[in-house]
């Protein structure tokens, strides 16, 4: 009954390192997405994947990569980590594209760079 | 571009007090409206998905409606446990994509 679980949940970088978030999904969904949330902003796309092996960028992708080599996993890379880069990090899958039966998200990586 | 707006951005009840939260969307063509509520130090939880104008779900206290530019989330006779921050969705079909709304932070005081 895990759903989307997220790793790590915290973590402190320093401007200029780089890391990578991985987001599991055990309900076999196909669409995989990661937000971003900032105070006073919502919660904004930085990429998303439509199924195994694919990726698309969203609306805020620029200092991010991605891959979805399985269809479980969702990796985001920061190369080179900066100070706007500090934000709660949210990853979610749907069955659909079209999110009709809600999507479904981890609890969350907060990352502060330094 | 699209665009969600709610509000409040906080609202402050007492227990048993109904109220209702707003969320108005400026958008090209919109395939569903979704409601989520998000605990503290959480992500996100779904609760409602609306698809056309005059639609309504409701969901234990909470019933959403829908209109051709907001949505209401009504709260009837809300609990200490209601508090938290609703979130306001939309999708339009562009990029595989929902919009969000900043939220409604609800506290429920005893």
């Amino acid at each position: 009954n895990a759903g989307v679980t997220q790793t790590p949940k915290f973590r402190v970088l320093k401007t200029g390192q780089s890391m990578t978030l991985l987001c599991a999904q055990d309900m076999n969904h196909e669409y995989m997405y990661w937000y971003r949330q900032d105070p006073g902003m919502g919660l904004r796309l930085i990429h998303y994947s439509v199924g195994e092996g694919t990726t698309a960028k969203g609306e805020v992708p620029d200092g991010y990569n991605v891959s979805r080599l399985k269809k479980q996993n969702f990796l985001l890379g920061l190369e080179s980590a900066a100070p706007s880069q500090t934000s709660v990090y949210f990853c979610a899958s749907s069955v659909s594209g079209q999110g009709a039966y809600g999507y479904t998200f981890g609890s969350g990586t907060r990352l502060t760079v330094v | 571009e699209d665009q969600v707006t709610q509000s409040p951005e906080a609202l402050r009840l007492q227990e048993g007090e109904s109220s209702s939260l707003n969320c108005s969307y400026t958008v090209s063509g919109l395939r569903g409206l979704f409601w989520y509520r998000q605990d503290p130090g959480k992500g996100p939880e779904f609760l409602f998905t609306l698809y056309s104008a005059g639609e309504e779900k409701e969901k234990e206290r909470l019933k959403a409606t829908l209109t051709k530019k907001e949505s209401f989330l009504h709260i009837t006779a809300p609990k200490p446990e209601d508090s938290a921050t609703y979130l306001c969705a939309v999708y339009t079909g562009g990029g595989n994509k929902l919009t969000f709304g900043t939220g409604t932070q609800l506290k429920v005081e005893l």
